[in-house]
């Protein structure tokens, strides 16, 4: 499989400012990246799809202009939340696509972000 | 479209039960299907697979049979412990799509 790491593990913001969480595969080089959002005691909202050297594919729904991802190279893939409001406060996990059938992912430990 | 249904939670056992969780899904032609763990405040971690039908996946003492003929994948595991409880996930990914589709999660707690 791959080692996926995430960081920050937890963050507490202010509302009106950004915050990046970066997602790291540690020993796979990615070239597709996932970002989910999980709310309490939910199951996983894909958010978007992230491509090496290309933009994000988003999910209906989902603001592009809000939640930011660049995956400048295959082993990072970074998301902003830009101009953080309390709804965001959620828990963001990252995956790692580790290509090929069975369309495996590797997920990241998660990152928890509060929006005061 | 493909979906997954998981058997709502929560599921409470004693240690050293029998346990099941049923998943069901609906899919056109031959999806894997995966079994996540999801422990608290971590994120998921793969707990099996299986790829085609009548394929056992098993890990750590769990099992799940790859059932086409009543699309199912249900999670079992003859003995529960403590350190099993956590929010297990049924997914499903189709060929030629990279993207998984979740269940719900049942969240499992074992007492002692």
């Amino acid at each position: 499989g791959a080692v996926v790491s995430q960081h920050p593990s937890r963050v507490i913001c202010k509302s009106g400012t950004s915050v990046k969480i970066e997602c790291r595969s540690l020993d796979f080089q990615a070239t597709t990246m996932f970002w989910y959002r999980q709310f309490p005691k939910k199951s996983l909202m894909l958010m978007a799809t992230s491509n090496e050297g290309s933009k994000a594919t988003y999910e209906q729904g989902v603001e592009k202009d809000k939640f930011l991802i660049n995956h400048a190279s295959l082993t990072l893939s970074t998301l902003t939340v830009t101009s953080a409001h309390p709804e965001d406060s959620s828990f963001y996990i990252c995956s790692v696509h580790v290509g090929g059938a069975p369309y495996e992912q590797y997920f990241g430990p998660g990152t928890r972000l509060t929006v005061t | 479209g493909d979906s997954v249904t998981q058997m709502e939670g929560p599921v409470t056992l004693s240690e050293e039960a029998f346990l099941t969780i049923n998943c069901t899904y609906t899919a056109t032609g031959y999806p894997s299907l995966f079994w996540y763990v999801q422990y608290p405040g971590e994120g998921l971690q793969l707990l099996l697979k299986a790829t085609k039908a009548d394929d056992k996946g098993s890990n750590k003492g769990f099992e799940a049979t790859y059932r086409k003929e009543t699309t199912s994948f249900h999670l079992e595991k003859g003995s529960v412990q403590v350190s099993d409880s956590a929010v297990y996930f049924c997914a499903l990914a189709n060929f030629g799509n990279e993207k998984l589709t979740f269940g719900t999660g049942t969240r499992l707690t074992i007492i002692p």
